[in-house]
């Protein structure tokens, strides 16, 4: 157990939906990393927070949308659903930011189904 | 632009051998080359990384090498055992803050 928690484990909706995946880093966390995998691309860094600011960006689409809060949860929003963006999508928290940053400790992932 | 390549996409060793993961990267900024496992229906975990100030770092049978004029960094796992199957990542965090992973290898142990 990695002590980062992400909800739901499963999600399965529509084309068009709009759903929010939830991520709590571990304790005293400050910094809390966003990726998606699919089987054909590997694991894709989305976006990066950092006590609450974002710190860097990745190959995120403009419909996704996160963000991270006074207690350092996060969220990560993706609207207007497309079958392709059926996937896992995996939180990681590190106590730091950048490349400076130790180790980073993935959730179990909560896997998106687009119907 | 920022890229990280890695070889083999899926290798399969016998029991007791080794197994060696390549890696490339693209950014002759980036100092910070982690590599992480994944078992099935799990998150990456990290198994072990390395900084460039350092060509080479051991921790028990994992070892990585990082040769930073060839811009490449290698995975050594040695006396393969069963449970080192699973899908191993490597990384590297470029000048941007962004990282970015290997597309995976698939290690098989075959008994």
């Amino acid at each position: 157990d990695s002590g980062v928690t992400q909800t739901p484990k499963h999600l399965i909706t529509a084309t068009g939906q709009r759903v929010t995946l939830r991520c709590s880093p571990r304790s005293g966390d400050l910094s809390v990393y966003w990726y998606q995998q699919s089987l054909d691309q590997g694991l894709q860094f989305l976006i990066q927070y950092y006590n609450g600011e974002e710190r860097a960006k990745g190959n995120i689409l403009e419909r996704f949308s996160a963000q991270q809060f006074p207690d350092l949860h996060s969220e990560l929003n993706l609207s207007s659903l497309e079958l392709g963006d059926s996937a896992l999508y995996f939180c990681a928290s590190s106590p730091r930011s950048g490349r400076g940053a130790r180790e980073q400790f993935f959730g179990p992932g909560t896997r998106l189904t687009v119907l | 632009g920022e890229n990280v390549e890695q070889h083999p996409s899926t290798l399969s060793v016998q029991e007791g051998d080794s197994a060696v993961i390549k890696c490339t990267y693209s950014d002759s900024a980036s100092n910070y080359f982690p590599w992480y496992k994944q078992e099935l229906g799990k998150g990456p975990q990290l198994i072990i990384d390395i900084r460039s100030n350092v060509g080479e770092k051991k921790d028990q049978r994992i070892a990585v090498t990082l040769n930073k004029t060839a811009k490449h960094f290698s995975l050594h796992i040695t006396e393969t055992q069963p449970e080192d199957s699973a899908v191993y990542f490597c990384a590297a965090f470029f000048r941007d803050d962004k990282i970015i992973f290997g597309k995976g290898t698939r290690l098989h142990i075959l008994p």
